[in-house]
């Protein structure tokens, strides 16, 4: 199947930081989501994107689709406490109808 | 939440014994899929359905089957569990438009071990 690498694959930040993680793939792909979850439940969806170099905000979130089309950005402005959780990256290929996902990134924020 | 309920919630069974996983959803979408979280794998794609009783195999689908009789259930089965199938569980449904790109909804798992 698709590769998709995340990164960084763990942080530790200070509660106000600014926090950024990215998703490659080897692959072009036609849509990026990107998704939280917290122990014990499913991801919840937080960003959707569609075209090339499309910017998308939600709250304190915003995501990019990469120029290139084979990668994805998420930035996390000020930090706080209930941000903690694992974030997934989630790319559609031109070539099929299946969503792949990343590895993810576990985010720690220290009060 | 976006109306997707899974059952049962927690499993433990013995290798060898069949299991069934169901989902259950009130959105009316099309699409629906399984997926298992593993640490290290993030999530992988077993099945996924695009109607009733129209369904298709994703990357790990050896040793899963499973079955649409209705739009708002999909159902896995595993019929001879083992114990590389312990797992977290996840089903999602995709809408709201009829499209396979559109964004996936999770229920909130099926965690499942096999001794």
């Amino acid at each position: 199947g698709q590769q998709l690498n995340q990164s960084p694959q763990s942080m530790f930040i200070q509660e106000g930081e600014d926090v950024s993680m990215n998703c490659t793939s080897s692959s072009i792909f036609n849509t990026w989501l990107w998704y939280k979850q917290d122990p014990g439940e499913g991801p919840v969806l937080l960003i959707a994107l569609y075209k090339a170099g499309e910017l998308t905000s939600n709250g304190r979130l915003t995501a990019q689709f990469g120029i290139t089309r084979k990668d994805s950005f998420l930035n996390i402005s000020a930090s706080i406490p209930s941000d903690v959780g694992i974030y997934f990256c989630a790319g559609l290929s031109n070539t099929g109808n299946q969503f792949y996902f990343g590895t993810g990134t576990s985010l720690t924020v220290i009060p | 939440d976006a109306g997707i309920t899974q059952s049962p919630r927690h499993k433990v069974t013995e290798t060898g014994t069949p299991v069934t996983l169901r989902c259950h959803q009130t959105e009316n979408h099309r699409y629906m899929y399984w997926y298992r979280q593993d640490p290290g794998h993030g999530l992988r794609l077993i099945h996924y359905s695009y109607g009733v009783k129209d369904t298709d195999k994703g990357e790990v689908s050896d040793g899963y089957s499973v079955s649409r009789s209705k739009t708002e259930d999909f159902l896995l089965t595993l019929e001879s569990a083992t114990s590389s199938q312990t797992s977290v569980y996840f089903c999602a449904i995709s809408g709201p438009g009829q499209g396979s790109n559109q964004p996936q909804h999770f229920g909130d798992g099926t965690r499942l071990s096999i001794l």
